[in-house]
């Protein structure tokens, strides 16, 4: 069974960083392309970034582009989303998802609120 | 990277048949196959639907459907059930390897 688990959220304050983790289980990840998804409080889907399975291509949108960078470690089944230069509008749960025929499974999800 | 147009809501009775669009450019859905619907009910992860305009996961009921013509995909639902009640998104392949999604349609069982 997929499994994939996000940690690594929490409060920080205007022009802070945070990373965020996936833990992935249940397939063969490096096979897979991998996406961070959000979802500001009240509002709809946002697609943040993705990756390629052996970490060689990625790209982003265009709002978080310069300021989010996204990675993986195969051996550990685990991709990160590192964000730095957080805005007030980052604000989100911020999703992974296995990219295979769609986006076929999401994580639960991890809160980042970006506040002073 | 604009987000595709969806209806921001739809009704219909148990039973009845609903359908959702999803309308974007050229660049995007009318471009490529790789069009694919969410479901996603309050507090939870969203739940892929449909992929590849119109193929559905194992374990996606059959009265989930999905069709594109030009630049505009649709998702239908036939014989309405309470549980369909949810949030709905479109998502869309748009070249340069970036996806877009769209604003969301809440669906409402009468």
């Amino acid at each position: 069974e997929v499994e994939l688990v996000e940690s690594g959220g929490g409060l920080v304050q205007p022009g802070g960083s945070l990373r965020l983790s996936c833990a992935a289980s249940g397939f063969t990840f490096s096979s897979n392309w991998m996406d961070w998804v959000r979802q500001a409080p009240g509002k709809g889907l946002v697609w943040v970034s993705r990756i390629s399975g052996d970490g060689s291509s990625t790209s982003y949108a265009d709002s978080v582009k310069g300021r989010f960078t996204m990675s993986r470690d195969n051996p550990r089944n685990t991709v990160y989303l590192q964000m730095n230069s957080l805005r007030a509008e980052d604000t989100a749960v911020y999703y992974c998802a296995r990219d295979y025929n769609g986006l076929s499974s999401w994580g639960q999800g991890t809160l980042v609120t970006v506040s002073s | 990277q604009s987000a595709l147009t969806q209806p921001r809501s739809v009704s219909g009775s148990p039973g009845q048949s609903v359908t959702i669009s999803c309308t974007g450019t050229s660049s995007d859905v009318g471009g490529y196959i790789y069009v694919s619907w969410y479901q996603q009910h309050p507090g939870k992860a969203p739940k892929l639907m449909i992929y590849d305009v119109s193929k559905r996961p194992s374990g996606v009921p059959v009265r989930f459907s999905g069709s594109k013509s030009g630049n505009t995909a649709s998702l239908s639902i036939s014989g309405l059930q309470a549980e369909d009640e949810a949030d709905y998104y479109c998502c869309s392949y748009t070249g340069s390897s970036t996806l877009v999604f769209g604003g969301g349609t809440k669906l409402t069982v009468l």
